[in-house]
């Protein structure tokens, strides 16, 4: 089946830079995207949403980017810190779905 | 407010034995959901719970199974455990059921090894 997936498995990137992180689907149904930040030993916890009738929203450093020509979307964290390190991760909502899909995630190192 | 909580946090089990997870959501929320978390599959969806019933259930086979109580804590259940099963067993509840409401709050997972 359609499912979310990532182009980066791991991001290196210098404290201070600006990280941005890739997500494909494929689901032209999807109308709901959520990114998920989940640091070692703990649970994904949630960063930011976006709808389909949205191509862009922000957040307190974050900015989320939807390309739906391509099924794209994007993580956008500016002024990237090492408390940022983490795996980040991308989910999906299909309208009228209860349940989120989520990619594999990516891996983001934050070097001091 | 408190989180969502799982217990227990560790556990080392055999093939062949049974296992039983516990999660209590946070106060309010009558969503509970379970995902499990391999380094090779990633997130996994099991199952949700709302209001005791039910209402999702992921490809996984009839050897996991769940509950949700009345207060809407919920478990879930793996029986004749396999190597494969290991894993970080996720809760996750949510306000709502999840849908398009925003956010799935996760608890710090239960982390199952299975010798």
């Amino acid at each position: 089946g359609e499912s979310v997936g990532l182009h980066l498995p791991t991001l290196s990137v210098q404290e201070g830079d600006n990280s941005i992180i890739n997500c494909a689907y494929s689901n032209s149904a999807s109308d709901y995207f959520i990114w998920y930040k989940q640091e070692s030993g703990k649970g994904p916890q949630f960063i930011i949403d976006i709808r389909s009738n949205m191509d862009k929203r922000q957040g307190q450093r974050v900015t989320v980017l939807l390309n739906k020509t391509v099924k794209h979307l994007s993580l956008q964290i500016a002024a990237t810190q090492p408390g940022d390190s983490a795996v980040y991760f991308c989910a999906e909502n299909i309208g009228g779905s209860y349940i989120p899909t989520f990619g594999r995630g990516t891996s983001l190192i934050v070097h001091p | 407010k408190a989180g969502v909580t799982q217990t227990p946090r560790y556990l080392i089990k055999t093939r062949g034995q049974q296992v039983t997870l516990s999660c209590s959501p946070i106060s309010g929320h009558r969503s509970v959901s379970w995902y499990q978390q391999t380094p090779g599959q990633g997130l996994q969806f099991l199952f949700e719970y709302f209001s005791e019933t039910q209402r999702n259930k992921g490809n996984f086979p009839g050897r996991f199974s769940g509950r949700q109580f009345s207060n809407s804590r919920s478990e879930m259940n793996v029986s004749t455990l396999e190597l494969g099963d290991s894993a970080l067993y996720l809760c996750a509840s949510s306000l709502e059921s999840g849908v398009n409401t925003g956010e799935l709050f996760f608890g710090e997972g239960s982390r199952l090894t299975v010798l």
